[in-house]
């Protein structure tokens, strides 16, 4: 059964301690790895997109890696203007088109 | 450019009522996609499109209709509400997934819906 599995679900941080958010899948015929960011009483915004195990992709204090089973979103420094939930979703081929699963997502706090 | 527009922002339904929710967006997505989020849940596919005049099922479907006669618009309708379709809803568009691109979605900011 394909599966998207977030940890931890919730996560507080002190204004610049560097932390990693987990997102680990069972999925058969990846074709990408979103990463997401969703503010309180918004919609999610893209952030990135990864399509095969040991690519990287940074955006200022994030940095986004994939392996085979699982994906890290690593925040380096972190401000209180990352507090956010952050999602992860996987796109799979299947017949007939893609099938994109989401998430539960991570909350984090960052506190200054 | 605003992107994907979601209306109404807020909405409180009795059961058994009826309503649409409007999606629009203004980039010539081809895709387009309504989602429910649900407390402690990832985001759910409820149905999408993928060009004008053309709608299929997603993951929970029951419950819902949709329409997209236009490609900038796609809508959500409710014909008999149910307190288990309290949930945040969400409209999303993309442009065409190919085996070659694959692209991200861009997001409304939402539909808040309580059926009591």
């Amino acid at each position: 059964e394909d599966q998207v599995t977030q940890s931890p679900e919730a996560l507080r941080l002190q204004e610049g301690e560097s932390s990693s958010l987990n997102c680990s899948y069972t999925v058969s015929g990846l074709r990408g790895l979103f990463w997401y960011r969703q503010d309180p009483g918004k919609g999610p915004e893209f952030l990135f997109t990864l399509y095969s195990a040991g690519e990287e992709k940074e955006k200022e204090r994030l940095k986004a890696t994939l392996t085979k089973k699982e994906s890290f979103l690593h925040i380096t420094a972190p401000k209180p203007e990352d507090s956010a939930t952050y999602l992860c979703a996987v796109q799979a081929l299947r017949t007939g088109g893609f099938k994109t699963i989401f998430g539960a997502g991570t909350r984090l706090f960052v506190k200054a | 450019n605003a992107g994907v527009t979601q209306t109404p922002k807020f909405r409180v339904l009795k059961t058994g009522q009826s309503m649409t929710l409007l999606c629009a967006q203004d980039m010539n997505h081809e895709y387009m996609y309504w989602y429910r989020q649900d407390p402690g849940m990832g985001l759910r596919l409820i149905h999408y499109s993928v060009g004008e005049g053309t709608t299929a099922k997603g993951e929970v479907p029951d419950g819902y209709n949709v329409s997209r006669l236009k490609k900038q618009n796609f809508l959500l309708g409710l014909e008999s509400a149910a307190p288990s379709q309290t949930s945040v809803y969400f409209c999303a568009s993309s442009y065409r997934q190919t085996p070659r691109m694959n692209t991200e979605a861009f997001f409304g900011q939402g539909t808040r819906l309580t059926v009591v």
